[in-house]
């Protein structure tokens, strides 16, 4: 099946400090990407929605400027937490949606990235 | 507005049947998801009913009633492994993911 990679899989960072998480889909291009986000013994909640070329559509709820996303590529999506604090302590996943004539609506996890803040 | 409902919790014994509910409510519906979450882990793709009826993959079987809102995910020959999350969600008319809060599922020998 297709592979969505993400990375890292750990980061810790201190408090004010900015993180990067990479979202690759391997075998395929993925039109759509989606970040979530979820908290201890909760279910994902959708950040972002991210079509490549274009401006992420953010739920309601999420800072765009604080959660910034760039999905430059048909293969890669980053997700940026700008000024890190210890309540985005969290774990943050990437899903991809291939689109197109080859698109089931299923859709590829990555590994995700848990992120504690300091 | 939008609302996926299946059990908090089951349990269940090696070697049996279960069979985890799921109902929903969505504005328009592109389709039914279930997925599998070990603790500290991404969910990962189990199977997906976008017409009525039984699918069925191996040990993992799927249902779907549109016209009733409701899912079914059944799960044989319970293995020890099989203990996770199990997560319900429906795709409404924007291709989006609605998510139920998962069901629990603790596999006793």
């Amino acid at each position: 099946g297709a592979v969505v990679s993400q990375h890292p899989s750990w980061v810790i960072c201190k408090s004010g400090t900015s993180v990067k998480i990479e979202c690759r889909s391997l075998d395929f291009q993925a039109t759509t990407m989606f970040w979530y986000r979820q908290f201890p013994k909760q279910s994902l909640m959708l950040m972002a929605t991210s079509n490549e070329g274009s401006k992420a559509t953010y739920e309601q709820g999420v800072e765009k400027d604080k959660f910034l996303i760039n999905h430059a590529s048909l293969t890669l999506s980053t997700l940026t937490v700008t000024s890190a604090h210890p309540e985005d302590s969290s774990f943050y996943i990437c899903s991809a949606r291939e689109g197109g004539l080859g698109d089931t609506g299923e859709l590829f996890f990555g590994e995700g990235s848990r992120l504690t803040v300091l | 507005g939008q609302n996926i409902d299946q059990p908090t919790e089951m349990t269940a014994t090696e070697g049996a049947i279960v069979q985890i509910n799921c109902t929903y409510q969505t504005s328009g519906f592109n389709g039914l998801f279930w997925y599998q979450q070990h603790a500290g882990e991404a969910p990962t793709f189990l199977s997906y009913n976008v017409l009525d009826g039984l699918e069925e993959k191996g040990r993992f079987s799927s249902f779907l009633s549109r016209s009733k809102g409701y899912s079914y995910l059944l799960l044989k020959e319970l293995q020890m492994k099989d203990s996770a999350s199990y997560l319900c969600a429906a795709m409404d008319s924007n291709y989006q993911l609605i998510w139920g809060a998962g069901t629990k599922l603790i596999i006793k020998p």
